[in-house]
């Protein structure tokens, strides 16, 4: 039983780039959640997918976007990249909204230059 | 803010020895969740505690939850050397409980 997947596992862009990060969630689960998690931070949480469409928002500018698909597997995209951005970028993913167990992915560490 | 706050910062002791770390939150909770991260990978589940919980147990951890001061503490029986890495309490409040909020985490440091 495969777990939660990301991909890329590392990425590196230049400022004002656009990136695209992708999720597969673990088998069963239908709900994705995105965090941002910079270098010696806790992760912070952006948003969350349920049924293709976002559920939930932290507090993220609208740079910040996303997408889920009908095979629940989730992207997330961030246009016009800072230096800031740079993170590691965790997806989780649940059964249902109400879930109270999230499994994680092992990230994508993204870096802006 | 939600977010709780984890104590100590880092914690550095011997293998054989007990890590406690200890969670604060600031608004009532639904849950509380516990989390290991190694060198800035993937969080690993260690532990749910429900509000109406007061103590659960997983193997070498214990948890505590204490709702009247809003904390909670993680204690590590018997450290081993695998057991270094940073540790995340996670809330998920009242009437929202699909947002986790995290704290800034503990490093745990065991030495061999």
């Amino acid at each position: 039983d495969a777990g939660v997947t990301q991909s890329p596992t590392h990425l590196i862009k230049t400022r004002g780039q656009q990136v695209t990060l992708r999720c597969s969630p673990k088998s069963g689960h239908d709900t994705v959640s995105w965090y941002q998690q910079a270098l010696g931070q806790g992760p912070q949480f952006i948003f969350q997918y349920y049924e293709e469409e976002e559920r939930q928002r932290g507090n993220f500018p609208d740079r910040f976007s996303g997408h889920q698909f009908p095979n629940y597997s989730s992207e997330l995209n961030v246009n016009a990249l800072l230096l800031g951005d740079s993170a590691l970028y965790l997806c989780a993913s649940s059964f249902r909204q109400g879930s109270d167990e999230q499994y994680f992915g092992p990230g994508t560490r993204l870096t802006v230059t | 803010s939600q977010q709780g706050e984890e104590d100590p910062q880092a914690l550095s002791i011997q293998e054989g020895e007990n890590a406690t770390m200890n969670c604060s939150y600031k608004t009532s909770i639904n849950n509380l969740q516990w989390y290991r991260q190694n060198s800035g990978r993937g969080l690993v589940h260690l532990i749910l505690i429900r509000s109406n919980e007061r103590e659960k147990h997983s193997g070498r951890l214990r948890v505590t939850l204490d709702t009247s001061k809003k904390s909670s503490s993680l204690l590590i029986t018997a450290s081993r050397a695998a057991d270094t890495a940073s540790y995340f309490c996670a809330t998920a409040h009242t009437g929202n409980f699909n947002k986790f909020y995290f704290g800034s985490g503990t490093k745990l440091n065991v030495k061999p």
